[in-house]
Formats: C-alpha cells, structure tokens, sequence
C-alpha cells in the first residue's frame, strides 16, 4: 500500500518567520503534488514535480522532490496570513489511470 | 469557466434517510472522483470514473455506499442507509485527459458536509 506521511500536522507561526513542511514515503512516485485547501473549500493544486531532485519556487514557496522520488519538502519564506491553510501532497497511484494518495496535511496558521 | 459543482453545500440527515450527493464536473473533463474528508483519515479517494465508466471503487467503504455517471457532466454519491460515521466532508473532483498536458491536475468542488445525527 502507498502511504504518504505529513509533518508537522498543526503548526502555529508568526507572520515574518520561515517554515518547512514534509512529506515522506517508502514508496516511489512518478509524481508529487502540492494543494493548498483553505476552510469551507476543495483542495487547489500549487506545483507538480516530476522529475528526482528537482526544485521548484512560487513566489515565497519552494518546493523539493527528493532525488529517490520518495519525498518532498515545501518551505515557505517570510510567511504571511494569507498563507494559513490546510496543505496536502498527493502521489500519482499506480497503473496508468492517474488517481491520487494524499497525505493527512499539515494545517498552517500564520499569525500576524 | 465555472468549476466543479457540488450540491448540497450542507446536508444534515438521520440516521437511516438516504441521502444523495451530486456533481457537475467541469466541461472537458473525462475522468471524476469521490473523496470523502475527516480529522481522522484525512482525504480518501471513494472511487473514480473515466469517459464516465467506474475504474476503481475500492475506496467505497459499504455496500451501503454507491456512485453513478450517467453522463459526462453528472454524478450522484447515495449513501442508504445512512449512519452518524458518514458523517464528514464529500469533495468531487475532475480532471482533463491525460493527454492535455495539465500534469495530472484535479480541480475540486467546494464539497458537501455531511452530519448524520
């Protein structure tokens, strides 16, 4: 079974302050995924990485696929409120139908 | 372009009504999922279709669950009987086809929360 582990899963920061999220398998995906869910609506994707090693930036985001294809990391610099938010990373299952695993999530909240 | 839509947005039941959830994906997409969300399990995939045919329903918990596409830009989830554990959030989701180039990207509706008291 593919499973993916989120860490933390609540953390509580100042606005201004840098943070990493995890997400982390045993298992290795041809893809990763990171959505962005705020309260009351569906999960919005952010970035998809696909290739070993590979980094990618949005704005303050960065995002990281470890080079075995088994982890990711997201950080973000300088957050601000805006940023609170439930954050999942999703692996393409397999076979070629192209359905998700999320992970649990990390639930942000950016104080200001 | 409007996105998936769900309806209800709230739907509170009891205990053995039988309550059905639908879904418009979005125009062009092929493929449509069924998730349902709580605290503790997170976002489970309940089952998907392509060009409207059920791919995979594993995720379905019971037989009490059961999910139809009639056609391209409709989807009914019906849960019969209904217990309080149902109770969660029930997200669907599209997809354009994979030969789109849209990387695997899942457009969601705003969900249904479910209480079944």
């Amino acid at each position: 079974t593919q499973l993916l582990e989120q860490s933390p899963q609540f953390l509580s920061i100042q606005e201004g302050e840098n943070l990493t999220v995890y997400c982390n398998s045993s298992s290795v995906f041809s893809s990763l995924q990171w959505y962005r869910q705020e309260p009351g609506e569906g999960p919005v994707l952010l970035v998809t990485v696909v290739t070993g090693g590979e980094v990618k930036k949005l704005k303050r985001l960065t995002f990281q696929f470890g080079d075995a294809r088994k982890d990711s990391s997201l950080h973000i610099t300088a957050a601000q409120p805006g940023d609170t938010g439930l954050y999942l990373c999703a692996g393409a299952g397999r076979g070629s139908q192209g359905n998700l695993i999320f992970g649990k999530g990390t639930k942000l909240s950016v104080k200001p | 372009d409007a996105g998936v839509i769900q309806s209800p947005r709230h739907e509170v039941t009891e205990m053995g009504q039988e309550v059905t959830l639908r879904c418009k994906p979005i125009s062009g997409h092929n493929s449509l999922f069924w998730y349902r969300q709580t605290m503790m399990r997170g976002l489970e995939l309940l089952i998907y279709f392509n060009n409207n045919v059920p791919i995979d329903d594993s995720g379905m918990p019971e037989d009490r669950f059961s999910a139809k596409m009639p056609n391209a830009s409709f989807s009914t989830l019906k849960i019969q009987p209904s217990e309080p554990r149902d109770s969660a959030v029930y997200f669907c989701a599209s997809r354009p086809p994979l030969t789109s180039g849209r990387e695997n990207e899942q457009f969601f509706g705003p969900g249904t929360r479910l209480t079944v008291l």
